[in-house]
């Protein structure tokens, strides 16, 4: 079965850093473009960035650009996201998926089931 | 940036009954159009892309068509499981996909 599974949901003090994680099985993981997506509590999905696990090719939504870290580790099928000082505004839960096609371009075809993310004091 | 926009906010519908979201693109996307479907506590799950081919499990009452800047999912008949938050999202400006608000359908 093709599926990407996401680490538990986490609980953070503002100013703390942070690396959530995405596992792929059931396909070829270096293939695909895993990308990321936000959303905040009661809203709509929010694209962040997306990389190609095969030679970590890492692109970013300018509205993300700086604010957070995008990497993967192919020996491990696993990709990641990263904050080395969170907000109180980063809470949210956020989704990785995989892109369809093997090239460039394409909707997301497979979910994780979401990592929550909150940051309070 | 495309900026994609849904109509309406929220729909209410019977059960039974044709159900027409709308997601029009601020620019052309050609045919890189999908439709997501999201469910209280759940992911997203992949409906429609190139505008109008379904999803591998996807029933066949869900359709979409358009392409450039307006698009349409409509579903045929509603079943109670297909109330939901559905999402529209441009692929054409790869890598900055963006999403639409989404439209909320609800039961009447």
């Amino acid at each position: 079965e093709v599926q990407l599974v996401q680490s538990g949901a986490e609980v953070k003090k503002p100013g703390e850093s942070l690396k959530i994680s995405c596992k792929g099985s059931g396909y070829s993981f270096t293939s695909y473009w895993i990308g990321w997506v936000r959303q905040m509590p009661g809203k709509g999905l929010e694209w962040m960035g997306i990389i190609y696990p095969g030679d970590s090719d890492t692109r970013y939504s300018p509205s993300f650009q700086g604010q957070v870290t995008i990497s993967a580790d192919k020996s491990i099928s696993t990709a990641y996201l990263q904050w080395s000082s969170l907000k109180a505004s980063d809470t949210a839960m956020y989704y990785c998926a995989r892109q369809q096609w093997l090239v460039p371009g394409g909707a997301f075809d497979i979910w994780g089931q979401g990592t929550m993310v909150t940051v309070s004091s | 940036e495309i900026v994609m926009t849904q109509s309406p906010a929220t729909l209410s519908v019977s059960p039974g009954e044709r159900a027409t979201l709308s997601c029009r693109a601020s620019q052309s996307v050609s045919s890189n159009l999908a439709w997501y479907q999201q469910k209280p506590g759940q992911a997203p799950r992949l409906l429609i892309y190139g505008a109008s081919t379904r999803a591998t499990g996807i029933p066949a009452r869900f359709s979409g068509s358009g392409s450039g800047t307006e698009f349409t999912l409509t579903i045929s008949s509603l079943q109670s499981e297909d109330f939901a938050v559905y999402y529209c999202q441009q692929y054409n400006n790869w890598p900055l996909y963006t999403f639409g608000q989404g439209t909320k359908l609800e039961i009447k």
